[in-house]
């Protein structure tokens, strides 16, 4: 089962803009709007950012947006600070095997 | 207030066989799906794959199937994660997460981790 694509790694300074990408197929990514991601801090549990595309659950900052166009889904991240330093993982719906769900490889930010 | 609460860590030699657990509370257990994820040390996540504790229905990525095998008590409002025989290679951390509900892609709760170490 293939992974969806993330870059390795992105950085930013603090108080910019940074994009990061994921890509899929038209199986995952471009068939459904079943997109979450998930940021990870060193040591710690992965802790959801954003779901089903672009939707924050309560108590994550707006500084953290979602979107999709195609068969890629994109996290953006503004005003960025050095605690959003950590490692993010998109996440898709599937139907290209029998199991739903795919990873992306996973990309670490690093605020410069 | 939703937890998922994990069994502690485990320390076993290859061949050995295993089952680690992860109990639900402040919810109802039969109504969400429970994921497992695999972090190996240093690396990425991965799916191994998910199972509705209601009816035990379960699906399996392709790499773990016949690799574990996942199961529910909804009696202990529990979910498990066994290996029949373990490799060096099984050594990670083990996460269990839930799926809040049908037609959506939020996970938002997860469990804390069991560290898995496989050493002879």
């Amino acid at each position: 089962q293939s992974a969806l694509t993330q870059p390795a790694s992105v950085s930013g300074s603090p108080g910019q803009s940074i994009t990061i990408s994921c890509t899929g197929t038209s199986s995952d990514i471009g068939a459904y709007n079943y997109v979450s991601w998930f940021q990870q801090h060193p040591g710690k549990v992965p802790r959801l950012m954003i779901y089903d595309v672009g939707n924050r659950p309560s108590g994550v900052s707006n500084r953290f947006s979602g979107s999709k166009s195609g068969n890629t889904a994109s996290l953006t991240i503004s005003g960025l600070q050095a605690e959003d330093e950590a490692d993010y993982y998109c996440t898709s719906y599937t139907t290209s095997t029998i199991f739903a769900w795919v990873f992306g490889g996973g990309t670490k930010l690093t605020v410069l | 207030e939703v937890q998922l609460v994990q069994s502690g860590a485990e320390v076993k030699k290859p061949g050995e066989s295993l089952k680690i657990s992860c109990k639900g509370s402040g919810y109802s257990f039969t109504t969400h799906w429970i994921g497992w994820v695999r972090q190996m040390p240093g690396k990425g996540l991965e799916w191994m794959g998910i199972i509705y504790p209601g009816d035990s229905r379960t699906k399996y990525s392709p790499s773990f199937q016949d690799q574990v095998t996942m199961s529910a008590d909804t009696s202990l409002s529990s979910a498990y994660l066994q290996w029949s025989s373990l490799k060096a290679s099984d050594t990670a951390i083990y996460y269990c997460l839930r799926h809040d509900q049908s037609g959506s892609s939020s996970w938002y709760y997860w469990g804390q981790g069991t560290l898995v170490t496989v050493s002879s």
